[in-house]
């Protein structure tokens, strides 16, 4: 069965930056997409980019770009996003999720919450 | 970017009800809306894409319907599992948008 399964939460300091990891199973890990959703707390969602695994190819949302790196590693099936120069802004929990050709997130990782402060 | 607009944020309803939860676009959009579920626990799951589609496994008191700017989500006989926060997402335009959120919880 298709699972992404992300990383761990995350406490950074103001400034700095972190990559949060992705690891899909149970597919073909080059042939869909894989999306970044941010959640703020009590807020709604915000779709961060995705990338394509086959070929590395990615499109962000215009807010993200300089903010969010996406890359992906076809040898371990793992898709990650880095953020940089963290401000308190970034606290959130970002999600992955994989893409389908007709544009629908069908599945999605559990979450991963980020957390800035000093 | 393409607004979307969840105006009811949180809803209450008895087990048994038809509920209804709409989502309104700030341009058409072509029917390119899809609908998630997030349970209390954070987990998140589709639900319909392409405005009526039902996604594989999601029981059938789900439906969606709506064109042009205006779209809804319907849950007949409503059960406890389906207290969650529900969002649409449009996909016409990038970026891709979420609405606010409406919270669905059980009288």
């Amino acid at each position: 069965q298709v699972q992404l399964q992300q990383s761990g939460p995350e406490l950074v300091k103001p400034g700095a930056l972190v990559k949060i990891s992705c690891k899909a199973s149970g597919y073909t890990f080059t042939s869909y997409d894989i999306n970044w959703v941010k959640q703020r707390p009590g807020q709604g969602l915000e779709w961060i980019g995705w990338i394509y695994p086959g070929d590395g190819s990615t499109k962000y949302n215009e807010k993200f770009k300089g903010k969010a790196t996406l890359t992906a590693d076809k040898s371990s099936s793992t898709a990650y996003m880095q953020l940089s120069s963290l401000t308190s802004e970034n606290s959130a929990v970002y999600f992955c999720a994989r893409k389908l050709e007709d544009d629908y997130f069908d599945y999605w990782g559990q979450g991963t919450t980020l957390t800035v402060s000093s | 970017d393409i607004q979307m607009t969840q105006t009811t944020s949180s809803l209450s309803a008895s087990l048994g009800d038809r509920v209804t939860i709409s989502c309104s676009a700030s341009q058409g959009i072509s029917n390119y809306l899809n609908w998630y579920q997030q349970k209390p626990d954070g987990t998140v799951k589709l639900l319909i894409y392409y405005t009526s589609s039902l996604h594989s496994g999601v029981p059938s008191r789900f439906s969606g319907s709506g064109s042009g700017t205006d779209y809804s989500l319907t849950i007949s006989n409503l059960e406890p599992e389906d207290i969650a926060t529900y969002y649409c997402q449009q996909y016409s335009k990038l970026p891709w948008t979420f609405g606010g959120g409406t919270k669905l919880e059980i009288k």
